[in-house]
């Protein structure tokens, strides 16, 4: 059972270059999340998929978009990368209901913007 | 002030101690707790949820102290494998209805031989 799988582990880009972070789960689990996280900060949402075909901001959304491909699936684009977005950032999943608070992550994208 | 506040540490313990930390949240609206623990370099994973009535998994206790906003997580007969930084999550309504987790910065043990 792999949970759930991002790629890529590592990523060096230039400013303005664009990518796209890949996440998919395993669990048929309908919500979806992609956080950042920084030195001496906790993790900060950049957006969720409560469910397949809709998304919404978090704490952070600015300069990220995604896509929620369907139910496995939930992608994060980075148009025009920005020092500033030099982070690790992880996806997970969760269930509904009562369970939602208990996160499954990913193992981390480790992006450094030049 | 940050939503949730823990000492950053590193807390340098022996093998067999006892160690305790906590955690301040500000939003007295905070429904639900818990503690991840996340090891270095790796994803964060649930260690426990905190209930009012505190609760306790072989050796870890967490305690919920609504009064003081704040939560605790207690550590006994530390273990090398218990080296970590340990995340304090806080879940609240927020008022468009939706529920939203926010995480502390982390608390970090290092558990020596």
């Amino acid at each position: 059972n792999a949970g759930v799988t991002q790629t890529p582990k590592f990523q060096v880009l230039k400013t303005g270059q664009s990518m796209t972070l890949q996440c998919a789960q395993d669990m048929n689990h309908n919500s979806m999340y992609w956080y950042r996280q920084d030195p001496g900060m906790g993790l900060r949402l950049i957006y969720y998929s409560a469910s397949e075909g809709t998304t919404d901001k978090g704490e952070v959304p600015n300069g990220y978009n995604v896509s929620r491909l369907n139910k496995r699936e939930f992608s994060l684009r980075l148009e025009s990368a920005a020092p500033s977005q030099t982070s690790v950032y992880f996806c997970a999943s969760s269930e509904e209901g009562d369970l939602w608070e208990k996160l499954f992550f990913g193992s981390g994208t480790q992006l450094s913007v030049l | 002030r940050k939503e949730v506040e823990q000492d950053p540490g590193p807390f340098n313990v022996p093998e067999g101690a006892t160690v305790a930390f906590n955690c301040t949240y500000s939003n007295s609206a905070s429904q639900s707790f818990f503690w991840y623990r996340q090891d270095c370099r790796k994803e964060p994973k649930l260690l426990m949820s905190v209930y009012s009535s505190g609760n306790e998994d072989g050796r870890f206790t967490a305690q919920l102290n609504r009064a003081s906003q704040y939560i605790s997580l207690l550590i006994r007969d530390s273990k090398l494998s218990d080296s970590a930084t340990y995340l304090c999550v806080v879940s609240t309504y927020l008022d468009t209805g939706r529920r939203a987790l926010t995480f502390g910065s982390g608390t970090r043990l290092q558990v020596q031989p």
